[in-house]
């Protein structure tokens, strides 16, 4: 069964600082997506990233980075000179199957707080 | 840029009563998904249409929930009776094709159960 977990419950840092979200996943399949959402206060979750299995290259965009590494099936997630405006909670997901989006598995979250 | 609609955004209501909520995903976004998410926890999937097709319902509390898609287009989840643990935010997503993982989620409809 798939399972994603999210150990950091809540997260607080000041900003500027460099913060890292970790996501631990089981999949007994060879063949996945690996995903980042972001939820802020609003309620609407909102898609960052997408990640094939087969493809491990980290990825950065702006401030973000993402470090996938299938021998420990950690996807962390890093906000390089972190803002308030990143202040939200954001879930790791992965989903198996023929079609990628097939059933989405959520972790619980970390709720990330940045402080003036 | 388009969005996805959810009405109503927030509903309380009695146990033993109906509730419905609506949703209307971005135009010409084939698969819809409805979501549960409790206080403090990750959406969890209830129901997916393909169209007007249930794709997956295996999540869905059959004996008091109902999902229906008619059209292929906007989208009604029903939950009669309401129940305490009902009490969550529903939130409804769309993308446009399968496969892509991509989903884009409305602002959600949060239930209170009293």
């Amino acid at each position: 069964a798939q399972k994603v977990t999210q150990a950091q419950t809540e997260i607080s840092v000041v900003e500027k600082e460099d913060v890292t979200l970790d996501c631990v996943y089981e999949t007994r399949d060879t063949t996945y997506y690996l995903f980042w959402y972001k939820q802020p206060p609003s309620g609407e979750l909102v898609f960052l990233i997408r990640r094939n299995s087969f493809d491990e290259q980290n990825e950065i965009s702006g401030r973000y980075s993402w470090n996938f590494q299938k021998s420990t099936s950690s996807f962390n997630f890093t906000i390089t000179a972190s803002q308030v405006v990143d202040s939200a909670v954001y879930f790791c997901a992965l989903s198996e199957g023929v079609n990628r989006d097939d059933k989405i598995i959520f972790g619980k979250g970390t709720r990330l707080h940045i402080l003036p | 840029e388009a969005e996805v609609a959810q009405s109503p955004r927030y509903k309380i209501t009695e146990k033993s009563q109906a509730v419905a909520f609506w949703c209307d995903p971005i135009s010409g976004h084939a698969t819809l998904y409805w979501y549960r998410q409790i206080l403090g926890q990750g959406p969890e999937l209830l129901v997916q249409f393909q169209d007007e097709s249930v794709v997956d319902d295996s999540q869905l509390p059959k004996d008091r929930f109902s999902a229906e898609r008619l059209k292929g287009v906007d989208s009604t989840l029903k939950i009669q009776p309401a129940e305490l643990g009902d009490s969550a935010m529903y939130l409804c997503a769309s993308s446009l094709h399968r496969g892509t993982g991509e989903l884009f989620f409305g602002e959600g409809s949060r239930l209170t159960v009293l």
